[in-house]
């Protein structure tokens, strides 16, 4: 099993659609969750951070947790064609004896106007 | 403020050749990661600084990568006698203090050995 997993997609939605993006992770005492942006060529951006169970707001951005199934989202509000990009969740673990952060491979998203 | 800084943006290399690649961090921040990106895959995790030093090396691929850190700043990574399996965007990270805390990318170095 993956530590960190996520559909690749695509997943195509219509702008102005709510776009949802899931993730799970395998270490039950994982503690953060971070969502990071990648447009195509360039690095990983930082959009979202969660720490507790619920929901996290931040304009059109909601990111959702829920520690007892592992799982984490992202869903994206008046999704536009600029949010065409690929979504990486990542998530502290310390499976390797060491607290580090681990991605997914993420999820392509793509926006058509 | 400024972000992270990586140098060089672009590098070709012959294979056999060593390379340095350097990260300059956000101002403050004590813990600094590398990731290596191949294309089309995920983020591989390299190594971690905390200050100057490297609680966690488990990501090294093989002992021709060493990364050292000084002054609890800058950063360089050094691939010795390059293999074209090396080939990959290499991304460095900072964070206030440990994984807890948001990391920022900077723009990375794309790394390619003929």
């Amino acid at each position: 099993q993956k530590e960190v997993e996520q559909n690749s997609g695509p997943l195509s939605v219509p702008e102005g659609a709510i776009a949802s993006l899931n993730c799970t992770y395998s270490d039950r005492v994982s503690q953060s969750f971070f969502w990071y942006r990648q447009y195509s060529g360039k690095s990983p951006e930082l959009i979202m951070s969660i720490y507790s169970n619920g929901d996290k707001e931040d304009g059109r951005f909601t990111a959702q947790l829920n520690k007892a199934s592992q799982y984490v989202s992202l869903l994206i509000r008046d999704s536009q064609p600029s949010d065409s990009a690929t979504y990486l969740c990542a998530v502290s673990t310390m499976n390797t004896g060491f607290q580090k952060l681990v991605f997914g491979t993420g999820t392509r998203l793509l926006v058509s106007p | 403020g400024a972000g992270v800084s990586q140098s060089p943006s672009n590098k070709v290399t012959e294979k056999g050749k060593d390379v340095e690649l350097r990260c300059d961090p956000i101002s403050g921040h004590t813990a600094l990661y590398w990731y290596r990106q191949s294309l089309g895959q995920g983020l591989e995790f390299l190594i971690y600084f905390q200050g100057n030093s490297a609680p966690d090396k488990s990501g090294l691929p093989s002992d021709r990568f060493s990364a050292e850190r000084t002054g609890g700043s800058v950063s360089t990574l050094t691939i010795q006698r390059t293999q074209q399996e090396d080939s990959a965007v290499y991304l460095c990270a900072s964070s206030l203090s440990g994984v807890s805390y948001e990391q920022y990318f900077g723009p990375g170095t794309r790394l390619t050995v003929t």
